[in-house]
């Protein structure tokens, strides 16, 4: 399976404890975005990568999130201190043109 | 400003028709429309760019109304695997990174 894929699937924490995310992109996309998807909802934008560099971010994206992509490949979302409110599911996809590929996802709870 | 998807959940016997729209305050520039089903990630269906054009897969196909900034999914023949949620996703530059901004969402269920 060549699709995109993110881990861990899902991750239970207690509440001002770190996470972090991983996302592995369709190969040779050299797009990929970071959304995050409340139950009932759409999903929200949070953070673009073009390559290596970091694009955008969306005012979602308090100082507590930081990501990442060394070498343009694989990226990295991290939430320190996590609060109950962060408890969603973790979205990435990824382009080469205009259609976004999404991975399964990175369901949160914060205990 | 987040699109407006109507109606927020509709019921179908297999067979019958829907249609869903999206609706846009701010000029559109795309609209991509999108399948997640429960537990699943969302999953691509059709792009429609800025000049009105009609696309179509299958059954399911699609419509962009510069004037209104309005999108329309047409769904015919509904089979049950159509069910799910579906969402549009709007872009108001071809410059924004294709950063998309979601609707709520349309609940579909498709009953035998």
């Amino acid at each position: 399976d060549t699709g995109v894929s993110q881990n861990p699937r899902h991750k239970i924490t207690k509440r001002g404890q770190n996470v972090t995310f991983r996302c592995d992109p369709i190969s040779e996309h050299n797009r990929l975005y970071w959304y995050r998807q409340t139950l009932g909802q759409g999903p929200e934008f949070l953070t673009y990568f073009q390559n290596e560099a970091q694009l955008e971010k969306s005012r979602l994206l308090s100082d507590r999130f930081s990501a990442e992509r060394p070498k343009g490949s694989f990226s990295t979302l991290e939430i320190q201190r996590t609060e109950q409110g962060d408890s969603a599911m973790y979205l990435c996809a990824s382009s080469l043109t205009r259609e976004q590929f999404f991975g399964p996802g990175t369901r949160l709870t914060v205990l | 400003q987040q699109p407006v998807q109507s109606p927020q959940a509709v019921i179908l016997r297999e067979g019958e028709d829907a249609v869903i729209n999206c609706s846009s305050s701010k000029a559109l520039y795309s609209v991509h429309w999108y399948r997640q089903k429960h537990g699943e990630a969302p999953v691509f269906l059709m792009i429609l760019l800025k000049g009105g054009e009609q696309k179509g897969h299958d059954k399911i196909s699609a419509s962009f109304n510069e004037k209104k900034q309005q999108s329309s999914l047409y769904l015919t023949a509904s089979q049950l695997s159509y069910s799910g949620t579906y969402f549009c996703g709007t872009l108001t530059t071809p410059n924004a990174g294709n950063m998309l901004t979601f609707g709520g969402g349309t609940r579909l269920m498709v009953k035998p």
